[in-house]
């Protein structure tokens, strides 16, 4: 149980155009996702929590109308990269937690999307 | 923000057990100590998390001073498999929110 899909595993896209992620809690209700970015041999850095129905909380430097987060139901997240440029060609990671567990038990990721904008 | 130190890199032999220690003296009491493991273009899979007694599950051991300033993830026997990049990762309560904020990591190499 527990498992996090994300869609595209991996998208080349023109640079201005927008792309959009899905993150899924494909056998739980996930209360909360994050999403994640990690630039190749760097860290993850946690860009934003989303909350099922309400607006997501960005991180500091994060630019939220270039990175909309949509959280419509309890299964599903969306990130769109609006106006995509090469330097937002990164590894995008999305993560939930399970709805009723407690805030800090762990947190599922999902497998991750390689964005390349040329 | 409360944050972790741990080496950049360590290396072991298949078999034999390994433990990846990390450094935390700004821990407060409420933050959760979390392991979690990323293998190459993947996303981090959950190891272990705890509070103040040493946990144990299928993939580790989490032993945690007394002080709660350090931890150690102890892999008792590594296979080639458990070659990964291993985040202690402190889970924080900020602002009524509870969230990881990742750290650079120990990599981890088995050696056959």
């Amino acid at each position: 149980g527990a498992v996090v899909s994300q869609h595209p595993s991996w998208v080349i896209c023109k640079s201005g155009t927008s792309v959009k992620i899905e993150c899924r809690s494909l056998d739980f209700q996930a209360t909360t996702m994050f999403w994640y970015r990690q630039f190749p041999k760097q860290s993850l850095m946690l860009m934003a929590t989303s909350n099922e129905g309400s607006k997501a909380t960005y991180e500091q430097g994060v630019e939220k109308d270039k990175f909309l987060i949509n959280h419509a139901s309890l299964t599903l997240s969306t990130l769109t990269v609006t106006s995509a440029h090469p330097e937002d060609s990164s590894f995008y990671i999305c993560s939930a937690r399970r709805r009723g567990q407690p805030p800090y038990n762990e947190q599922f990721f999902g497998p991750g999307t390689r964005l390349t904008v040329l | 923000d409360a944050k972790t130190t741990q080496p950049n890199s360590m290396e072991s032999n298949e078999e034999e057990p390994v433990h990846l220690p990390c450094n935390h003296s700004t821990i407060s009491g409420t933050d959760y100590i979390h392991w979690y493991r990323q293998l190459p273009s993947q996303g981090p899979e959950y190891v272990i998390h705890g509070l103040t007694s040493n946990v144990n599950n299928r993939m580790a051991s989490l032993a945690i001073a007394e002080d709660r300033k350090s931890s150690t993830l102890i892999l008792h026997r590594a296979t080639l498999r458990d070659a990964a990049v291993y985040y202690c990762i402190l889970n924080l309560a900020i602002q009524g929110a509870q969230k990881l904020v990742f750290g650079q990591g120990t990599r981890l190499t088995i050696n056959p």
